[in-house]
């Protein structure tokens, strides 16, 4: 089946660590999207890619990086400069401006 | 990015009809109106968009106001499943690198549906 998958699903996080969400779709979309959301918000973009091995900031960058390799994969790093990062995370990729979104990553702090 | 502007929160009842209501004043001649949906602990799903005309697929149908500053999403009969958060976002067509169609999706705090049975 086409579609976009996230992994893990519950990631746990320690102080000054860096971790990586991955999100993979196979619906074969040149655009790709990384977004936060915290309880009862609505979602904030983090980071967009139109193509591949090229990628936009969103209107919450910082602390956060991305890579696109690879039309396939979109993978966003949770860096240590991140002090608030407790969230849901999803990523989404996009045809003819409609986006389809993946499941999603808790992330936690412990 | 223009706004919309969504009641926090609805109800209806069970296979009855929901009208949920977006106002848009600011929109531009060529943002396209976009609604999804999310369920907890989901993903947003999308659900119907439009331009100027009104538009009917298998999940529901999108009244789209002639000055194009509101709009309606209409679920004929809701079900117990339909409960969620519904965003209206507006989205401006842009042409990027290599003539790839993408935009971002703005998200505001949606309407809130709740569904008794």
């Amino acid at each position: 089946d086409g579609g976009i998958t996230q992994s893990p699903k519950y990631l746990f996080r320690k102080e000054g660590q860096n971790v990586t969400l991955s999100c993979e779709q196979n619906l074969n979309h040149d655009a790709m999207y990384w977004y936060r959301q915290d309880p009862g918000q609505g979602l904030r973009l983090i980071y967009y890619s139109q193509i591949v091995n090229d990628f936009q900031k969103g209107d919450i960058a910082e602390g956060y990086s991305v890579s696109r390799e690879k039309k396939e994969s979109f993978p966003l790093t949770v860096t240590s400069a991140q002090k608030n990062p407790t969230a849901f995370y999803l990523c989404a990729s996009s045809i003819k401006g409609t986006q389809y979104f993946g499941p999603g990553t808790r992330l936690l702090v412990l | 990015d223009a706004k919309t502007t969504q009641p926090n929160s609805m109800e209806s009842n069970e296979e009855e009809p929901v009208h949920l209501p977006c106002n848009h004043s600011t929109i531009s001649g060529t943002d396209y109106i976009h609604w999804y949906r999310q369920l907890p602990s989901q993903g947003p799903e999308y659900v119907i968009h439009g331009l100027t005309s009104n538009v009917n697929n298998r999940m529901a149908s999108l009244a789209i106001a002639e000055d194009r500053k509101s709009s309606t999403l209409i679920l004929h009969r809701a079900t117990l499943r339909d409960a969620a958060v519904y965003y209206c976002i507006l989205r401006d067509v842009k042409v990027g690198a290599g003539g790839t169609s993408y935009g971002k999706l703005t998200f505001g705090q949606g309407t809130i549906l709740t569904v008794h049975p």
